[in-house]
């Protein structure tokens, strides 16, 4: 079984200005790492995922993400945040080999001021 | 077109009544999920179908159950709703196929209130 711990419930964040949402986890075997946007009254879509091989990920708007075994993290970034970023952010693991089915961290609400 | 959708998209209802929350999808996926959403809960499991004739229940299953009537569609009923069970529900779909991203897909939610 996985587990997944975002360590902040929100961030507050100037527009303009960094930002990292911290993701770690916890399992016995391999993963694959995801992140998941929602912004508001929609569904959630991904942003990025980690499969294997490069462990900083590309996503869509800006986002990356490094995959570190050893601290079993998956922190999201962004060097410059807009107003349109402000949303709930859901990090999620799956294991490799066996059902896939994700186990999602309560999410991080990112809001972004001007 | 959305490729997963969701119907209805806001119902209130009474406690003891029964609600069936549908999704139906234009992806192709064999993976089917039902997922409820609660504040600062995250994302909790259901039920899932891997395909038509395998249902299997999620962590959070008892008070709901499901069916699955089509390669795409999946429907989650409430028996007998009660107040605990507002949140907001959302369905959602993968692909393991050799092609397939791992990644899940979703539909739009239903919001759902239980008076």
């Amino acid at each position: 079984a996985q587990s997944v711990t975002q360590l902040d419930s929100q961030v507050p964040v100037f527009e303009e200005a960094p930002v990292e949402l911290r993701c770690n986890y916890s399992s016995s075997v391999s993963v694959y790492l995801f992140w998941y946007v929602q912004y508001p009254n929609q569904g959630l879509q991904l942003l990025l995922k980690y499969l294997s091989g490069s462990t900083l990920v590309k996503g869509i708007n800006g986002f990356e993400a490094e995959f570190n075994k050893s601290q079993t993290s998956f922190h999201l970034r962004k060097p410059s945040v807009h107003i349109s970023d402000t949303a709930e952010y859901f990090c999620a693991v799956s294991d490799t080999g066996g059902s896939y089915i994700p186990t999602f961290g309560r999410g991080t609400s990112l809001i972004v001021h001007p | 077109d959305a490729d997963v959708t969701q119907t209805p998209r806001n119902r209130i209802t009474k406690t003891g009544k029964r609600i069936m929350l549908e999704c139906s999808q234009t992806k192709g996926h064999d993976r089917m999920y039902w997922y409820r959403q609660d504040p600062g809960l995250g994302l909790r499991l259901i039920y899932y179908s891997f395909d038509v004739k395998d249902i299997n229940k999620g962590e959070i299953s008892d008070g709901y159950s499901v069916s699955r009537q089509a390669q795409a569609k999946f429907s989650l009923s409430l028996e007998s709703a009660i107040p605990n069970q507002t949140a907001l529900y959302f369905c959602a779909t993968s692909d393991l196929g050799l092609a397939g991203g791992r990644e899940q897909f979703f539909g739009p939610g239903t919001r759902l209130t239980v008076l």
